[in-house]
């Protein structure tokens, strides 16, 4: 069964240093990567993917993802943090199973951005 | 353009009770799901539909039901409340299983007494 771990309940970052969010995941077949942001009371929002190719991948706001197959990781990463960026982050993974799509989120990674 | 629109935002019911959570996407997307929200536990899906009168079952189903009419429309219906149904619950819209960024609605959060 496929999993994502996301190992950090919160991420404290001042606000104009590099910032990273770790996910590490777990499936039988090639990685389908996602990383979404929640802003308080609002739905997900997709923020990058991987799903072939370069290991580095770039999103929404100045964010990218860096995949490494080795270490079955797909950390999240900014290099230089703004206070905007406080959110809650997911990462997902996406497997095909009897037919129908299965994302399997994490539990999430609160972000602070301090000012 | 609206995207994905919920309704409710907020829902107070007793246990035992019914009522339905509204999902409509504009976007004439085929593929739609719901999700719930839990805290410690991420996002599980409850229920998905790959098109107009297709549905099944996702990884959490009992206590729902859903039915896809049309394309726009997705509704989620709670049969009989429980407070174990007490979570914040999403609708997701894509635009087939070949693409792979889902789209989410804003969410509706439900309190079961």
């Amino acid at each position: 069964a496929q999993s994502v771990a996301q190992p950090e309940d919160q991420v404290n970052v001042a606000e104009g240093n590099p910032l990273t969010v770790k996910c590490t995941y777990s499936v039988s077949g090639n990685p389908y990567l996602f990383w979404y942001v929640q802003y308080p009371n609002r739905g997900l929002q997709f923020l990058l993917k991987y799903i072939t190719g370069d290991n580095l991948v770039k999103g929404s706001y100045g964010f990218e993802a860096e995949f490494n197959k080795s270490q079955t990781s797909f950390h999240l990463k900014k290099p230089s943090a703004l206070v905007s960026d406080s959110a809650l982050y997911f990462c997902a993974v996406r497997d095909y199973s009897g037919g129908y799509q299965k994302v399997t989120f994490g539990i999430g990674t609160k972000l602070q951005v301090i000012p | 353009n609206a995207g994905v629109t919920q309704t409710p935002k907020f829902q107070v019911l007793k246990t035992g009770q019914s009522m339905t959570l509204q999902c409509a996407q504009d976007m004439n997307h085929e593929y739609m799901s719901w999700y719930r929200q839990d805290p410690g536990m991420g996002l599980r899906l409850i229920h998905y539909s790959v098109g107009a009168g297709i549905t099944d079952q996702g990884e959490v189903p009992n206590g729902y039901n859903v039915s896809r009419s049309t394309t726009e429309d997705f509704p989620l219906r709670l049969l009989s409340a429980a407070p174990s149904q007490t979570s914040v619950y999403f609708c997701a819209s894509q635009d087939s299983l070949s693409t792979d960024t889902q789209y989410f609605g804003p969410g509706t959060r439900l309190t079961v007494l």
